[in-house]
């Protein structure tokens, strides 16, 4: 079955530098969650759109942002990239067609800052 | 902000033997999952539940979603290698759009 897909799997930037996740969900999945997993860290929320709409905020600083797109993928923003920005970013998806739906999630991007 | 409380935060485990862990909140959740996270890989849904009180099972594995909606337990029977790794258990609640709240993760590990 399709699962979550994320690029760039690895990603390296420099201090002030800007990067950009992309996240492609599984199919007929209507809902995009971004979650950030610092070294021996459980996930924790950033944002969430539900039909290309943003659907909930979590901890994400200012400085990042994220949309959703017509075909549903989504993509998430970060600028003025700073060390601590350093983490496993894992994007999830669900459905909410058919009543409560679990998140799946893809193998994430590990974003290193230089 | 709301927390989970995964114990225990790491275990050993010898092949064949049967393992057990838990998550528990001062908040009501309306949904408890559990994930198995291997290094670097994405969370891998193991088991999903829904009502309280409602015992779920997925091949050796077996989950309960406690009749106060404030906590959680999973089961593992008959432990075998390629169970080590990082286990999770998350929550969402009433209030949220779907979010998860994660707890720390009790890490699975082979005894030497």
């Amino acid at each position: 079955a399709a699962g979550v897909i994320q690029s760039p799997r690895h990603l390296i930037k420099e201090k002030r530098e800007t990067a950009t996740l992309k996240c492609y969900p599984i199919p007929r999945h209507d809902t995009v969650y971004w979650y950030q997993q610092g070294p021996g860290q459980d996930p924790q929320f950033l944002i969430s759109f539900y039909e290309k709409m943003q659907s909930d905020k979590g901890s994400i600083p200012d400085r990042f942002s994220a949309q959703q797109f017509s075909d549903y993928h989504s993509e998430l923003n970060m600028s003025s990239l700073e060390l601590g920005d350093s983490a496993l970013y894992f994007c999830a998806s669900s459905t909410r067609t058919g009543g409560d739906q679990p998140q799946h999630f893809g193998d994430g991007t590990r974003l290193s800052i230089l | 902000g709301q927390q989970l409380n995964q114990s225990p935060q790491s275990m050993f485990i010898q092949e064949g033997e049967d393992v057990s862990m838990n998550c528990t909140s001062s908040s009501i959740f309306n949904t408890w999952l559990w994930y198995k996270q291997d290094p670097g890989e994405g969370p891998v849904l193991l088991i999903a539940l829904y009502k309280a009180g409602e015992l779920t099972s997925n091949g050796r594995l077996t989950a309960q979603f406690g009749i106060t909606r404030k906590d959680s337990f999973l089961n593992i029977s008959a432990s075998i290698p390629s169970d080590v790794g990082i286990y999770f258990c998350a929550g969402r609640d009433w209030g949220s759009q779907g979010n998860l709240i994660f707890g720390k993760g009790t890490k699975l590990s082979v005894k030497p």
